[in-house]
C-alpha cells in the first residue's frame, strides 16, 4: 500500500529556516516523481513543484522558484520542502503528493501546517 | 500559465440531486485534467484523471467528461458524503494549475 507520511505541524518566526518532510512507503521511491502543493488558509490548491528522486531533476512553479527548495533523501525514501527565511505569507498547509504514471496526483500526504508568526 | 476557471464557486444542493460542475481551461489541455474532492481539514482525494477515468474505489455516481478547454464533473445522485469542495487541475505542462474550487453545500 502506498503511503505518504508528513512531518508534524510547525510554528516558526519570520526569518527562521524550516524543513518539512514526506516519508514514503509501499512503492519504489526512486522511480516516481513526488511533489508539493500549498493551500493557504481558506484558499485553493497551488502546485509548487515536483522532483524525480532517481536523478533529483526538479521542476518548480515559477511562483515558488527561489522561495523554496524541494529535495529528497533516497536512502530513507523521503522528500523535503525547505525554506531558508520564512515569511508570514508562508503560513499554509503543505501537502506532498505523488504523480501517477500519467502525472495526475494519485496519492496524497495528510498535510503539514506551517504557521509563521512573530 | 494555463488558467483554470470553475463554475459555480458555490453550489447548494439536496441529497439525491444531480450536480454538475464546470471547469474551463484558458487554452487546450487535451484530456490532461484531474478532479479532486477535499473535505475541511483533510487532504484532497483524487476522483478522476485523464478527464473521464474514475480513480480506483471512487463511487460510480461520479462521472466526468470533456477535452480541450471544457470539462464537467457530474454527481448523479448527491450523497451526504459528497458535501465538499471540488477542484479541477490540469497537468498539460508546467506549471500545473488548479481551479479555484467549487464548494457543494447542503441546501
Amino acid at each position: 500500500e502506498v503511503r505518504l507520511l508528513q512531518s508534524g505541524a510547525e510554528v516558526k518566526k519570520p526569518g527562521e529556516s524550516l524543513n518539512i518532510s514526506c516519508q514514503t512507503s509501499g512503492y519504489t521511491f526512486n522511480t516516481w516523481w513526488i511533489g508539493w502543493v500549498r493551500q493557504m488558509p481558506g484558499k485553493g490548491l497551488e502546485w509548487m513543484g515536483v522532483i524525480f528522486p532517481g536523478d533529483s531533476q526538479t521542476r518548480y512553479n515559477p511562483s515558488f522558484r527561489g522561495q523554496v527548495t524541494i529535495s529528497v533523501d533516497t536512502s530513507i525514501s523521503t522528500a523535503y520542502l525547505q525554506w531558508t527565511s520564512l515569511k508570514a505569507s508562508d503560513t499554509a498547509m503543505y501537502y506532498c503528493a505523488r504523480p501517477s504514471a500519467d502525472q495526475h496526483f494519485d496519492y496524497w500526504g495528510q498535510g503539514t501546517l506551517v504557521t509563521v508568526s512573530s | 500559465d494555463i488558467q483554470m476557471t470553475q463554475s459555480p464557486s458555490t453550489l447548494a444542493a439536496s441529497v439525491g440531486d444531480r450536480v454538475t460542475i464546470t471547469c474551463r481551461a484558458s487554452q487546450s489541455i487535451r484530456s490532461w485534467l484531474a478532479w479532486y474532492q477535499q473535505k475541511p481539514g483533510k487532504a484532497p482525494k483524487t476522483l478522476i484523471y485523464k478527464a473521464s477515468i474514475l480513480e480506483n474505489g471512487v463511487p460510480s455516481r461520479f462521472s466526468a467528461s470533456g477535452s480541450g478547454t471544457q470539462f464537467t464533473l457530474t454527481i448523479s445522485s448527491l450523497q451526504p458524503d459528497d458535501f465538499a469542495t471540488y477542484y479541477c487541475q490540469h497537468y498539460n505542462g508546467d506549471p500545473w494549475t488548479f481551479g479555484q474550487g467549487t464548494k457543494v453545500e447542503i441546501k
